[in-house]
């Protein structure tokens, strides 16, 4: 079974800084398909980003950007200049054909 | 931009009661599915529904869990007897059929409390 894992239950960054956030998973796939959602306070679960593991490039979308490394199994979120509306729930997904498997969520803090 | 819509935002049931949660897909999605999310802890994988039936679901979905695609737009999540610990947000989403890869659109979720 696919297990994703975040190691990092909280991480706080100060406005307009660059924090990162950590992903691994497990899988005997070749092919699969990585995300990152947002949950803000409102709990509603938003898609910040999408990586296809036969991609060797890294996706970005805007401030947001992963780093993939396909062989050590990692899947980290880099979010430059952040902003205080980037505080919220972050959650590594992994997808397979009928399902997505969540992460336990890192907690994001950002200070002024 | 389309989005799933879920309804109501709250539902308040007793123990033991029935309860549906409905769901309306983005209209051009083929593969629906259903979430849980217990306050504070990770999301969970109900079930995933496809061509009008299970594709795949989690332990979790046990005998007292159904989904109903009943008229082609709605998605609906029935509990049969409602136990205290599923209170918890019940997320719908639903994806397109391409490649697989697709992300999950997923709904604002309906609160659950079971008291």
């Amino acid at each position: 079974a696919q297990t994703v894992t975040q190691s990092q239950p909280e991480m706080s960054v100060q406005e307009a800084e660059t924090v990162t956030l950590s992903c691994t998973y497990d899988t005997s796939e070749s092919d699969y398909y990585l995300f990152w959602y947002k949950q803000p306070p409102s709990r509603q679960m938003i898609l910040v980003i999408r990586q296809e593991a036969y991609k060797q490039q890294n996706a970005t979308e805007n401030r947001f950007s992963v780093n993939f490394q396909k062989a050590a199994k990692s899947f980290s979120l880099k979010i430059s200049d952040s902003q205080l509306g980037d505080a919220a729930m972050y959650f590594c997904a992994y997808r397979t054909a009928s399902k997505l498997t969540f992460g336990t969520g890192t907690r994001l803090q950002v200070t002024l | 931009e389309p989005e799933v819509t879920q309804t109501p935002s709250h539902q308040v049931t007793q123990m033991g009661q029935e309860v549906i949660l409905r769901c309306v897909p983005i209209s051009n999605h083929l593969y629906f599915y259903w979430y849980r999310q217990i306050l504070g802890q990770k999301v969970e994988f109900l079930v995933s529904f496809y061509n009008n039936e299970i594709s795949e679901k989690s332990e979790i979905f046990d005998d007292q869990f159904s989904v109903e695609r009943p008229d082609g737009s709605n998605f609906t999540l029935k509990i049969r007897s409602t136990k205290l610990e599923d209170s918890a947000m019940y997320f719908c989403a639903s994806s397109e059929p391409r490649t697989g890869g697709e992300a999950l659109h997923f709904g604002n979720g309906t609160r659950l409390t079971v008291t």
